[in-house]
């Protein structure tokens, strides 16, 4: 049974603060993805892996950096948080291939003030 | 440009109603193709894939690329159908092999009243 996690549910930040979402995954999966979910919006691809040290830029990478130190954990970092950030993070993990399935993280709902 | 398309933000129906959630996608190569659903406070996981031909809590979806579209059915909706859906399709790209990035739909909210 596939495991994503993600380390935080619900996180409160301020304008300007510097903001870590982790995702671990346990499925050996060699792609992990970082989006956000917004009303309306649907899914937007922020950032994805496709293997140690590597990372591509999604849809909306403006205003946020990844790192991807491990094969399991995908990181997220906002250098500086600000309102319009306020959203769900979904993190996901994946194998090779067009036809594989994402596994979802719970994700984490961020509130920035 | 790679895109997909729901149109329907919420569909509301009764409980024993046929069910038909719109998908239409633009792609150039040939697609994979997925539906995507979240049910109240949970994950985000897989309902259903075109490759595989298979029917997943009675819903079913077909491929059809000279409309392209890959319209979600079900021909009696439950109570229990309430919930997020969207539509995918898998972008093929090549990173030192080949890596499929999802490209979702807005997302359609089903609600079946009783």
């Amino acid at each position: 049974d596939v495991k994503v996690t993600q380390s935080s549910r619900y996180l409160v930040k301020r304008t300007g603060e510097k903001v870590f979402l982790e995702c671990v995954q346990d499925m050996d999966h060699e792609n992990m993805f970082w989006y956000r979910q917004d009303p309306g919006l649907g899914l937007r691809l922020i950032y994805f892996s496709y293997d140690v040290k590597m990372k591509e830029k999604g849809d909306i990478p403006e205003g946020y950096s990844v790192s991807r130190e491990k094969k399991e954990r995908f990181s997220l970092i906002l250098e500086s948080a600000s309102t319009n950030q306020t959203s769900m993070y979904l993190c996901a993990s994946g194998g090779q291939g067009a036809t594989y399935e994402q596994y979802f993280g719970p994700g984490t709902r961020l509130t920035v003030t | 440009a790679q895109r997909v398309t729901q149109p329907e933000k919420l569909l509301s129906v009764f409980k024993g109603a046929p069910v038909e959630l719109k998908c239409n996608y633009s792609y150039s190569g040939s697609p994979e193709l997925f539906w995507y659903v979240q049910y109240s406070r949970q994950r985000l996981q897989l309902l259903l894939r075109h490759i595989s031909r298979e029917s997943i809590k009675g819903f079913t979806a077909d491929l059809n690329k000279g409309e392209t579209s890959f319209h979600l059915k079900k021909p009696f909706a439950q109570e229990e159908d309430s919930a997020m859906y969207y539509c995918a399709l898998s972008e093929v790209k090549n990173y030192g092999g080949s890596q499929g990035n999802l490209i979702f739909g807005k997302g359609t909210k089903l609600s079946v009243k009783p």
